[in-house]
């Protein structure tokens, strides 16, 4: 099983709304990421969790709030969202944290937030 | 800083034939690796091919292959015998984790269309 899921598919908030991205993965990796892609642009890192801890945070504003319950869940909390963070949030995991790792992608949720 | 360029926003080839996609990068580590990346259109992010920067042996994976020039800080893709299938947008990738800091950088990506 080489498959990256994430819950919901598409999701639409008002900017007062408090939502949830999820992301599963079962094979047995012990890094995982989330991405923000806005339209026609690259993914950008915003978070990395390293066994289940958290490794990395490129400056992310703190109403995105991501957590890591186990080794197979990955979770991103929404709270007070702008327009601006419309955008499709992709969710990945490696079986380390290490450059020779390959990364695995999810299909993404799609955020619009009104 | 660490900077990824994709200088071709869109390229288009003929089915069967052979396409290039050219990448340039800006970095100062010593260490690194580089990605390509496809994304279909609606579709999930894959990998495609890796290169280690201290490996001088071009990656080649089936009809994908890699020109890595390091001096010259480049890292083109190849495509041979392209398929309609292979119509996606490719992003080009630089990673580096040196004493505790991580960078995992794309580039603007290259939308390829396959023509039959």
């Amino acid at each position: 099983d080489t498959e990256v899921t994430q819950t919901p598919k598409h999701l639409v908030m008002g900017m007062t709304n408090k939502k949830s991205l999820k992301c599963e993965q079962h094979m047995g990796h012990r890094a995982m990421y989330w991405y923000k892609q806005k339209a026609k642009k690259p993914p950008e890192l915003m978070f990395v969790y390293s066994y289940e801890k958290l490794s990395i945070n490129e400056s992310v504003p703190s109403r995105f709030s991501p957590e890591c319950p186990n080794s197979s869940l990955l979770n991103l909390h929404l709270h007070a969202l702008q327009p601006e963070d419309s955008a499709l949030y992709l969710c990945a995991s490696s079986q380390e944290l290490a450059g020779r790792e390959t990364q695995y992608f999810g299909p993404g949720t799609r955020l619009l937030v009104l | 800083a660490q900077t990824v360029t994709q200088s071709q926003p869109e390229m288009s080839v003929q089915e069967a034939e052979t396409v290039t996609l050219s990448c340039t990068y800006d970095t100062s580590e010593n260490n690194y690796y580089l990605f390509w990346y496809k994304q279909p259109p609606s579709r999930q992010m894959i990998l495609v091919i890796r290169q280690e920067a201290y490996k001088q042996q071009n990656a080649t994976e089936n009809r994908f292959s890699v020109n890595f020039q390091k001096a010259a800080k480049s890292f083109s893709l190849k495509i041979s015998d392209s398929q309609l299938g292979d119509t996606a947008m490719y992003f080009c990738a630089f990673m580096t984790f040196n004493s505790g800091t991580y960078k995992y950088i794309f580039g603007t990506g290259t939308r390829l269309k396959v023509l039959a």
